[in-house]
């Protein structure tokens, strides 16, 4: 049974470059969140997907887009870098059927640095 | 922003001891659930308990949650070296049909062995 994967693993940009990270969700599950953790920080909440949709949006610009495909696998993209948005990119699947309390499975993350 | 924070925001101990990290949070919560996460890898999920609940157990992990406090509390019994990690608190929040976590900034903890 497959886990959460996320491609590429490092990847370094520079200012203004666009970037887009990928996740595939743990088998069986419909449902992606995506989650930016700057150096000790706690994750922050950007975004989640759903049925191809984004259901929920947090605090972040509209430089941060997604897409949900319907093999329910998800990219994150991220248009007009800033020195700022150098983090470790988090996903995260969950099966909506079963509701809030549910547990979100993480893959290990994209380490994305901008200089 | 934040909803939760950690208390302590590191803590070292020798192995063998217990643990002791509180979270606090700011709104009304589905769910609280601990996380680890070892050297800014991905996170892993450690244990979740609901609103309705006051303490839960696994293994050597004893959560309590104080609803009308708005805090928890994450016990490590025997602590090994293994344990060194980031432990953050999140809390589950269902907005209509979607559900976000809404994590703290984290304990550091170091086990010596």
């Amino acid at each position: 049974d497959a886990g959460v994967t996320q491609s590429p693993t490092h990847l370094i940009k520079t200012r203004g470059q666009q970037v887009t990270l990928r996740c595939s969700p743990k088998s069986g599950h419909d449902t992606v969140s995506w989650y930016q953790q700057a150096l000790g920080q706690g994750p922050q909440f950007i975004f989640q997907y759903y049925e191809e949709e984004e259901r929920q949006r947090g605090n972040f610009p509209d430089r941060f887009s997604g897409h949900q495909f319907p093999n329910y696998s998800s990219e994150l993209n991220v248009n007009a870098l800033l020195l700022g948005d150098s983090a470790l990119y988090l996903c995260a699947s969950s099966l909506a059927m079963r509701g809030p309390n549910n547990e979100q499975f993480f893959g290990p993350g994209t380490r994305l640095t901008v200089l | 922003s934040q909803q939760g924070e950690e208390d302590p925001q590191a803590l070292s101990i020798q192995e063998g001891e217990n643990a002791t990290m509180n979270c606090s949070y700011k709104t009304s919560i589905n769910n609280l659930q601990w996380y680890r996460q070892n050297s800014g890898r991905g996170l892993v999920h450690l244990i979740l308990i609901r609103s309705n609940e006051r303490e839960k157990h696994s293994g050597r992990l004893r959560v309590t949650l104080d609803t009308s406090k708005k805090s928890s509390s994450l016990l490590i019994t025997a602590s090994r070296a293994a344990d060194t990690a980031s432990y953050f608190c999140a809390t589950g929040l269902r907005m209509d049909s979607s559900y976000k976590l809404i994590f703290g900034s984290g304990t550091r903890l170091l086990v010596r062995p």
